[in-house]
């Protein structure tokens, strides 16, 4: 499966855990965007990153939440000492970077806090 | 700011009618729009865009969209809708002058009925 892999699909914390969400984007996409949807919400921006940088992380809460895109591996979206208005799905979509190319959206891990 | 608006929340059609999403936008010069569906506990699948050129934009499954200028919109519609098209349905817009990151509205619920 060459699309964007998120992992895990579920993951369910206690609060004042720690929560880390992995994306792997498709090959050849140095691109990455990070999304988190509420139920019955549309999705919410929350950073957009290439490798070893943040490009704009405009939508990202300014504390407990934070995001990397190392030059190996996946693009980690972390959430310290979660709370239960944590719990959301969050999306993760890659793309190569030319100017509105679509994105490739993952399916999404799904955070409960509990 | 961009921003786009999906004015109905739930949208049911009977299967074979002609089906209309609708979505308005606000940008700052012009417009980069999307349309993306949703499966349940599935990421999202990019449908169409505009970016230039044709005002009616042709995408995938039989969709398109009327990109209306005048009226800052963007509907989306089918001819002849399926059963298999219920979904939820997004719209979003980026801007020609910022990252590539995407707004997105609401989101649309689209039920066709047997």
């Amino acid at each position: 499966n060459a699309g964007v892999m998120q992992n895990p699909r579920h993951l369910v914390r206690r609060r004042g855990q720690e929560a880390r969400l992995r994306c792997s984007p498709m090959k050849g996409h140095s691109h990455v965007y990070w999304y988190r949807q509420l139920p019955e919400e549309g999705l919410k921006f929350m950073v957009y990153l290439q490798k070893e940088n943040i490009i704009d992380e405009s939508g990202m809460p300014k504390e407990r939440f934070s995001a990397e895109f190392p030059k190996e591996g996946p693009s980690i979206l972390r959430i310290q000492q979660v709370v239960r208005g944590d719990s959301a799905a969050y999306f993760c979509a890659s793309s190569p970077g030319q100017a509105n190319s679509p994105l490739h959206f993952g399916n999404g891990t799904r955070l409960t806090v509990t | 700011a961009q921003s786009v608006a999906q004015p109905e929340d739930q949208v049911n059609v009977a299967e074979g009618n002609p089906l209309t999403v609708k979505c308005t936008y606000s940008v700052s010069g012009n417009p980069y729009l999307f349309w993306y569906v949703q499966y349940p506990n599935r990421g999202l699948q990019f449908l169409l865009k505009y970016i230039t050129g044709d005002n009616l934009v042709k995408g995938s499954y039989g969709f398109e969209a009327e990109f209306n200028k005048s009226q800052t919109s963007f509907h989306l519609k089918k001819p002849s809708a399926l059963v298999s098209d219920s979904a939820l349905y997004f719209c979003a817009v980026s801007s020609p002058t910022g990252a590539n990151n995407l707004f997105f509205g609401t989101g649309t619920r689209l039920t066709v009925i047997p």
